[in-house]
């Protein structure tokens, strides 16, 4: 089963700052990784698949970067909307499809 | 646009079972494999199962396998978890959602179990 971690745990930004939240595989995923943001009370959305394609209607703000097991997302300016928790999640070996723990991006 | 419909959730005793359903709409259903993903109380995302297109191909996360059913009606456009020996550790809110090319693309709104005596 290949292991995500993610850091940091919580991540404090003002609004109009740039965030960077990383993601780290226990062995090569290739390209195949997502990102998604959840907000309290509503489900994951998709941000970000194929470690830096941005899924339909994604504000161009968010960005991935990264390959093998190496990972980034970054929102070059935070907007009010954008604090909430983002995942990643491998699916190049599968089962199971493994998530990170997540990262918080909270308002400083 | 896709629509992912949760429902059968509820409070449950340990041991016991639960039928979730999930309800799609807005993609051709028969044609995309769907997931089952859980979320504690407080906690993260942890992928439970998924059933392929056809329903030929299921698979089970540990924590779950020999407890837990994973199937569809591709008629109703429906797919549902027959979860049976309940234990308190499966108290989450349980997300139907939607493959595209491995990939997780979209997500119901949840239903949440609590599993108590």
């Amino acid at each position: 089963e290949i292991v995500m971690t993610q850091s940091p745990a919580t991540l404090s930004v003002s609004p109009g700052e740039r965030a960077t939240l990383s993601c780290r595989a226990s062995q090569s995923v290739s390209s195949s990784l997502a990102w998604y943001q959840q907000k309290p009370g509503q489900a994951p959305r998709l941000l970000i698949y194929g470690a830096s394609t941005r899924a339909t209607g994604i504000p161009a703000r968010f960005s991935g970067s990264g390959s093998g097991t190496e990972f980034a997302l970054t929102i070059s300016s935070l907007q009010s909307e954008d604090f909430a928790v983002y995942y990643c999640q491998q699916y190049k070996n599968w089962p199971p499809w493994t998530f990170g723990q997540g990262t918080k991006v909270e308002i400083k | 646009q896709v629509q992912l419909v949760e429902s059968g959730g509820g409070v449950v005793q340990p041991g016991r079972s639960l039928r979730l359903s999930c309800a799609a709409s807005g993609f051709t259903f028969s044609t995309y494999g769907m997931h089952w993903v859980r979320q504690a109380p407080g906690k993260g995302l942890e992928w439970v199962a998924v059933i392929s297109h056809d329903g030929t191909y299921e698979a089970y996360a540990d924590s779950v396998k020999g407890r837990f059913t994973i199937s569809r009606d591709n008629s109703k456009n429906t797919v549902f978890l027959q979860m049976n020996s309940l234990r308190a550790e499966d108290t989450a809110v349980y997300y139907c959602a939607k493959e595209l090319k491995q990939l997780v693309d979209y997500w119901g709104q949840g239903t949440l179990v609590t599993v108590s005596s």
